[in-house]
């Protein structure tokens, strides 16, 4: 199975101030197609997960334009700019190369 | 609304079988496929499987496969996930998600791609003696 390691685990933050979240990958997710296989998520507490971005760098409908990801074959990173309080949560991203998919172990924001 | 509505938490004994359900409503619910995850308490998130409500076609994680089984009803555009023996183990909040289009691949020998663009509420699976 592909694994993902999450950097930071836990991840104080400020609100106004930016903050970045890193995904690492045993295996390159980038397919023959172009695509990197990657997408991360949002479990605000007490919630269920809500997408993100897809496909490394695509915002889901809805996603504020503060929210953005980057990168390409295995180092993937969500960055938020101006933190709001409402984005406290944890992080996920998830890989979907293979049928089996993955997660990362998830990184907790908090003011 | 496009919503995925979920089942009611269920308490159960060790042994016991169970059926939990996930319908899809505001959307072509045969399109996408269903995918359900895992999360234990206090723990992060753990894929469990796949199924295509069209056909049934179901991919599971090797970590569950044989423990539990997806089924899907197309004529009440509902998905399931069922065990025939639960554990204490078992105790987790279950979601079911859809799969999004763009860059999905479906062969033989995996399907590939399709983020989860839309989650249930999740169905609390209490297992204790």
């Amino acid at each position: 199975d592909i694994v993902l390691t999450q950097s930071p685990l836990s991840l104080p933050v400020t609100p106004g101030q930016s903050a970045s979240i890193s995904c690492r990958s045993s295996q390159s997710l980038l397919h023959a197609n172009e695509y990197n296989y990657v997408d991360w998520y949002l479990q605000k507490p007490g919630q269920s997960p809500q997408l993100l971005i897809y496909l490394a760098s695509n915002r889901a409908a809805g996603v504020p334009d503060r929210f953005s990801g980057s990168g390409s074959g295995t180092e993937f990173t969500l960055k938020i700019s101006r933190v709001e309080a409402e984005d406290v949560g944890v992080y996920y991203c998830m890989q979907s190369l293979q049928t089996s998919r993955t997660f990362g172990q998830g990184t907790k924001v908090e003011i | 609304e496009v919503r995925l509505v979920q089942s009611g938490a269920e308490v159960k004994a060790p042994g016991e079988s169970l059926k939990i359900s996930c319908e899809g409503s505001g959307y072509g619910f045969i399109n996408h496929w269903i995918a359900w995850v895992r999360q234990m308490p206090g723990k992060g998130l753990e894929w469990m499987g796949i199924i295509s409500p069209i056909n049934s076609d179901t991919r599971y994680s090797p970590s569950f496969a044989g423990l539990v089984t997806l089924s899907a009803d197309r004529s009440t555009n509902t998905a399931y996930l069922q065990w025939t023996s639960l554990k204490a183990s078992d105790t987790a909040v279950y979601y079911c998600a859809r799969l999004g289009f763009e860059g999905l691949i479906v062969l033989p020998t995996g399907v590939f791609g399709g983020y989860f663009d839309l989650w249930g509420r999740g169905t609390l699976v209490i297992v204790s003696s």
